[in-house]
């Protein structure tokens, strides 16, 4: 049972391009969890999603940033129009059910997308 | 904003036991505390959760207290490769929330 894959693990774009981050959760797992860290600080929470569904995206930037899951493939986080300021390490996480107050539940996480912005 | 506090950093000799303290004191009833880490800048490896009674698997022991307002991750017998940022988390709202974390240097 592979983990949770996400690529590529390192990704360069010029300023103004585009930026798409794929995350394969693990097999069975229909919930994903998008993270980005910025060098030398914590995780932030981006967007939470089920399949087909965002459920919370209250971390997400306004502008330039989506997020979907769809019902077949990997979930996809899309940077528009990339700033110096998005270069980070962006994980994603899955679970087989929303975690957190679930006696027997919890993620697991990819080793995450490096992204940088020249 | 994460609902625990941890200390920025510790020390550990390798061989000893590794405490971890946290303080979640609005911590709700139903919340669990859940304990990562994250080695160098890998993606955070799960370490053990629990609501209410201790808890020990294969790589640490929680403790959480009475109340539940507070709890500790012990790491029994700390190596160098144990050296990492850990992080304690409870959930708010629909998400978790990562703090700063404490980041724990097993030295030689």
């Amino acid at each position: 049972n592979a983990g949770v894959m996400q690529n590529p693990r390192h990704l360069v774009r010029r300023r103004g391009q585009e930026a798409r981050l794929r995350c394969s959760p693990m097999k069975g797992h229909s919930h994903v969890y998008w993270y980005r860290q910025l060098p030398e600080e914590g995780l932030k929470f981006m967007v939470y999603l089920q399949k087909e569904n965002i459920i919370d995206e209250s971390g997400m930037p306004k502008e330039r940033f989506s997020a979907e899951f769809p019902k077949e493939g990997p979930s996809i986080l899309r940077i528009q129009q990339v700033v110096r300021g998005d270069s980070a390490a962006y994980f994603c996480a899955s679970s087989p059910a929303w975690i957190w107050d679930r006696e027997n539940t919890e993620a697991f996480f990819g080793q995450g997308t490096r992204l940088t912005v020249v | 904003d994460a609902k625990t506090t941890q200390p920025p950093s510790m020390d550990c000799a390798e061989g000893r036991a590794a405490n971890l303290p946290c303080n979640h004191s609005t911590i709700s009833g139903n919340e669990y505390v859940y304990w990562y880490r994250q080695i160098h800048s890998q993606g955070p490896q799960y370490i053990i959760h629990g609501l209410k009674n201790n808890e020990t698997n294969e790589m640490a022991s929680l403790i959480i207290t009475e109340d539940r307002k507070s709890s500790t991750l012990i790491l029994p017998h700390a190596t160098l490769r144990d050296t990492a940022v850990y992080y304690c988390i409870v959930t708010v709202g629909q998400n978790f929330v990562f703090g700063p974390g404490t980041r724990l240097s097993v030295l030689p």
